[in-house]
């Protein structure tokens, strides 16, 4: 089935710093999406992308939808305490199930 | 607006144990989904509901668990019975869109932390 391969697995960043995560994926998918899950939460949507080559911002968070439809990446700009949490990429594909990836565990120093 | 509603919030049991989830997706959203999220993992989907009808279910274990959702608004997750494999966070998500669509976003509930000992 379809895979996704997101890193690093966790990011430990001082506050002001910025972050980058990327996903890769084993096809080619239509759509790709990025969430954040706090603990005890479910995850909440950041930011969605539906056209390879998209740039999308979404005020710090900045999201990209790969030319070759096989990868995304999120940055995060001027870090803040209140971004910490796990962020995850999921994307759709010809099977239009969301798949996910693994997550990133972003830790941040006052 | 109110959100995904689940309950319970947490739940133990002992393996061999029967166990129910309970959703009530957002008013309106015709697709409901449940997904299953181990420690250290992205979720996982475990099936897919358009109104009160089965869309998919391929990554179900159909041996243990089982899901209905009558009437087309809230649904319950079943698994019978628990093996130690199941502890997990189970997750219900709701649509308005079907999931075919392309601009689809899912709304996620808080989740069920299960813990099968």
């Amino acid at each position: 089935g379809q895979q996704l391969n997101q890193s690093p697995q966790s990011m430990f960043i001082q506050e002001g710093e910025d972050v980058s995560m990327n996903c890769t994926s084993s096809s080619i998918f239509n759509t790709w999406l990025w969430y954040e899950q706090d603990p005890g939460e479910g995850p909440v949507l950041l930011i969605a992308l539906y056209k390879a080559g998209e740039l999308t911002s979404n005020g710090r968070l900045t999201a990209q939808f790969g030319i070759t439809r096989k990868d995304s990446f999120l940055n995060i700009s001027a870090s803040i305490p209140s971004d910490v949490g796990i962020y995850f990429c999921a994307g759709r594909g010809r099977a239009q199930k969301l798949v996910f990836g693994q997550g990133t565990r972003l830790t941040i120093n006052p | 607006e109110a959100g995904v509603a689940q309950s319970p919030r947490y739940k133990i049991i002992e393996k061999r144990q029967s166990v129910a989830f309970w959703c009530n997706p957002i008013s309106g959203h015709a697709t409901l989904y449940w997904y299953q999220q181990i420690l250290g993992q992205g979720p996982k989907l475990l099936i897919q509901f358009q109104n009160n009808g089965v869309v998919d279910d391929s990554q179900l274990p159909k041996d243990r668990f089982s899901a209905e959702r009558l009437k087309g608004v809230d649904s319950t997750l079943k698994i019978q019975p628990a093996k130690l494999e199941d502890s997990a966070v189970y997750l219900c998500a709701s649509s308005t869109l079907p999931g075919l669509a392309v601009q689809e976003t899912q709304y996620f509930g808080p989740g069920t932390r299960l813990l099968v000992l």
